[in-house]
C-alpha cells in the first residue's frame, strides 16, 4: 500500500524557517517524480514545487522561488521542503504527492497519491 | 503562465443526474490535463490524467475529454459520495510547472 506521511508543520513567526518532511512507503520511491502542493484555509490547491527522480531537476511556483528548496533522499525514501523567509501568505496545509513514473514532461505529470498534509501557520 | 478557468463555480444537481464540469486553459496544454476530487478534510484524489485516462480504482461513471484548451469532466450518474470539489490541473510544456484551476463545487440540490 502506498503511503505518504508528512511531518514538520508548526506555528512560526513571519521571517522564520521550517523544514517539512515526507516519508514514503509501499513503492519504489526513487522511480517517481515528487511534488509539494499546498492549500490555504478555505482556498484551492496550489502546486509549490516538484523534483525529478534523481534530484537533478527542481521546479518552483514563482511565489516561493528563492525562499523554498525541495530535496529528496532516495536512500531514506524521503522528500523535504526547506522553507525560509516565511510569510503570512504561506499559511496552508502542505501535501506531499507522488508524481509520474518516469517522465513528467511526457504526461500531465498528475499526482496519483497524496499524504494527509501538515499544517504550517505563519503568524506573530 | 497558463491559467485554468473552471466553470461553473458551483453546480447543484441531484443523485442520479449527469454532471458536466468544464476547464478552459488560457493556451493549449495538448492533452496534459488531470482532474481531482476533494472532500472536506481530505487530501485530493486523482480521477483522470492525460485528459481522458481514468486513474487506478476510479469508477467508470467518471470520464474526461478534450484537448488543446477545452476540457470536460463528466459524471454519468451522480452517487451521493460524488458531491465534492473538483479541480483540473495542467502541466506547462517546459519547464514542467503545474497549475490548478480554482475548483468547481458540486453540491446536492
Amino acid at each position: 500500500e502506498v503511503q505518504l506521511v508528512e511531518s514538520g508543520g508548526a506555528l512560526v513567526q513571519p521571517g522564520g524557517s521550517l523544514r517539512l518532511s515526507c516519508e514514503a512507503s509501499g513503492f519504489t520511491f526513487s522511480n517517481y517524480w515528487m511534488s509539494w502542493v499546498r492549500q490555504a484555509p478555505g482556498k484551492g490547491l496550489e502546486w509549490v514545487a516538484n523534483i525529478k527522480q534523481d534530484g537533478s531537476e527542481k521546479y518552483y511556483v514563482d511565489s516561493v522561488k528563492g525562499r523554498f528548496t525541495i530535496s529528496r533522499d532516495n536512500a531514506k525514501n524521503s522528500l523535504y521542503l526547506q522553507m525560509n523567509s516565511l510569510r503570512a501568505e504561506d499559511t496552508a496545509v502542505y501535501y506531499c504527492a507522488r508524481g509520474p513514473l518516469g517522465c513528467c514532461s511526457c504526461s500531465s505529470c498528475s499526482m496519483a497519491y497524496w499524504g494527509q498534509g501538515t499544517l504550517v501557520t505563519v503568524s506573530s | 503562465e497558463i491559467v485554468l478557468t473552471q466553470s461553473p463555480a458551483t453546480l447543484s444537481l441531484s443523485p442520479g443526474e449527469r454532471a458536466t464540469l468544464s476547464c478552459r486553459a488560457s493556451q493549449s496544454v495538448s492533452s496534459y490535463l488531470g482532474w481531482y476530487q476533494q472532500k472536506p478534510g481530505q487530501a485530493p484524489r486523482l480521477l483522470i490524467y492525460d485528459a481522458s485516462n481514468r486513474a487506478t480504482g476510479i469508477p467508470a461513471r467518471f470520464s474526461g475529454s478534450g484537448s488543446g484548451t477545452d476540457f470536460t469532466l463528466t459524471i454519468s450518474s451522480l452517487e451521493p459520495e460524488d458531491f465534492a470539489v473538483y479541480y483540473c490541473q495542467q502541466r506547462s510544456y517546459w519547464p514542467p510547472l503545474i497549475t490548478f484551476g480554482q475548483g468547481t463545487r458540486l453540491e446536492i440540490k
